[in-house]
């Protein structure tokens, strides 16, 4: 059964610090994401990894980056959180697959409130 | 990039009925079209997914349809049953990504 970990369910910041969002999976997935979700917006794609130190933007990157040191490890960082960060964080992995299509694992989530 | 359109955003509907949620995607050379079910306070979760080389799959109460013509996709349930109230995903690839492009979503309710 695939895993895909968050650290944290629940983080409470204020305006201006550094965050950390990290993320495990133990499926040894060579793809991993981080999705915002929002009421209405559905699941937006931040940035997203195809191995290791290699990053991609998704969507909506700006004010976020990444880091992926190792394979199964893919964490989000805030450089500085604003309170239109506030959401609900997803990560995720999956498999090259065939094509450009390929079944997407989610982690739990990581409830963000910037205050 | 893929543009993913989903209606409706909020659906109620009584036990035992059907429900249909559709999607429309704008990438014609997209290929694989999965659905995710999100109960509150969970993870999204896959149920179930079709590629562009068939038209129609079923899993039990639920099915998939793909028109590629039209460029849209649409889930059924059938007999639904409270178990099936959750917010529904549909998603398709975006051109050159290894990602998944998601709709806004679609809050299932299903009344006993």
């Amino acid at each position: 059964d695939v895993k895909v970990t968050q650290s944290s369910r629940y983080l409470v910041k204020r305006t201006g610090e550094k965050v950390f969002l990290e993320c495990v999976q133990d499926m040894d997935h060579e793809n991993m994401f981080w999705y915002r979700q929002d009421p209405g917006l559905g699941l937006r794609l931040i940035y997203f990894s195809y191995d290791v130190k290699m990053k991609e933007k998704g969507d909506i990157p700006e004010g976020y980056s990444v880091s992926r040191e190792k394979k199964e490890r893919f964490s989000l960082i805030l450089e500085s959180a604003s309170t239109n960060q506030t959401s609900m964080y997803l990560c995720a992995s999956s498999t090259p697959g065939r094509g450009r299509g390929n079944t997407i694992y989610f982690g739990e989530g990581s409830w963000l409130t910037v205050v | 990039g893929e543009n993913v359109e989903q209606h409706p955003s909020t659906l109620s509907v009584q036990e035992g009925d059907s429900a249909v949620i559709k999607c429309t995607y704008s990438d014609s050379a997209s290929n694989y079209f999965p659905w995710y079910k999100q109960e509150l306070g969970k993870r999204p979760q896959l149920i179930i997914d079709i590629r562009s080389n068939v038209g129609e799959k079923k899993d039990q109460r639920i099915a998939v349809t793909l028109n590629k013509t039209a460029k849209h996709f649409s889930l059924h349930i059938t007999e639904t049953q409270p178990e099936d109230s959750a917010v529904y995903f549909c998603a398709a690839p975006p051109p050159g990504r290894r990602a998944l492009t998601f709709g806004s979503g679609t809050r299932l309710q299903v009344q006993p």
